[in-house]
């Protein structure tokens, strides 16, 4: 069974800058997440994913983050512009059903790490 | 307020000794619980989880943890300790109800000396 995939694996841009993130979760889950991981802490949600539609972006800063599920399969997460406080790994999950059900597991990409100079 | 705890940041663990990595939670209801390694440049893995049922917990690669509900904690254990076991651990929850997410603790990084 194929992981999840995430490119770029490495991204270096200047602020104000964008930059775009893509993940392709495992065939068939239903649940995409996209977390950001600054160093020396751990993954934060910015936003969860239910087939194409929006679960919860509650902590996705809106005023320079945006995200998108079209077709209920991959995704991509873009900032425009960049800060220097950016700077992070970006992690992609996914699970066949929301996290909140018993049983269930949330498999992780090997991330896009952004360094914003 | 929600959280989870790892009161651990770093530790050194020599080679062949034995581990425990703390977690303590605060929740209202018992979360689903979960241990997450990542090694540097990787992704996150899952080592176990824990839903109901027997509070001892058998993982991968040799890792165990026990769910102890009177001290909201679920601490990650393993009896010996190999050199390739040295990464960062991450405890994270999940409320019991439809769409919740994960939440991380800060994580614990362990170090493995020979």
């Amino acid at each position: 069974e194929a992981g999840v995939a995430q490119s770029p694996r490495y991204k270096i841009i200047e602020k104000r800058q964008s930059v775009a993130f893509w993940c392709n979760p495992i065939s068939g889950h239903a649940t995409l997440y996209w977390y950001q991981q600054i160093l020396g802490q751990g993954p934060k949600l910015l936003i969860q994913f239910q087939n194409n539609g929006v679960v919860d972006d509650s902590q996705l800063p809106k005023d320079r983050f945006s995200a998108e599920r079209l077709k209920g399969v991959d995704s991509t997460l873009k900032i425009q512009p960049a800060k220097l406080e950016d700077s992070a790994v970006y992690l992609c999950a996914s699970s066949s059903i929301p996290m909140g059900q018993m049983n269930t597991e949330a498999f992780f990409g090997q991330g896009t790490r952004l360094t914003v100079v | 307020a929600q959280s989870v705890t790892q009161p651990d940041i770093h530790i050194t663990v020599s080679e062949g000794a034995s581990l425990e990595l703390r977690c303590n939670y605060s929740y209202g209801a018992t979360p689903y619980l979960f241990w997450y390694v990542q090694s540097p440049g990787q992704g996150l893995q899952l080592l176990l989880k824990y839903f109901s049922g027997d509070t001892l917990v058998q993982g991968i690669k040799g890792f165990e943890a026990e769910f102890k509900r009177s001290q909201s904690s679920f601490n990650l254990r393993k009896p010996s300790v190999h050199w390739s076991d040295a990464a960062e651990y991450f405890c994270a929850v999940v409320p019991r109800r439809g769409y919740s997410t994960l939440t991380f603790g800060k994580g614990t990084m362990l170090l493995v000396s020979p």
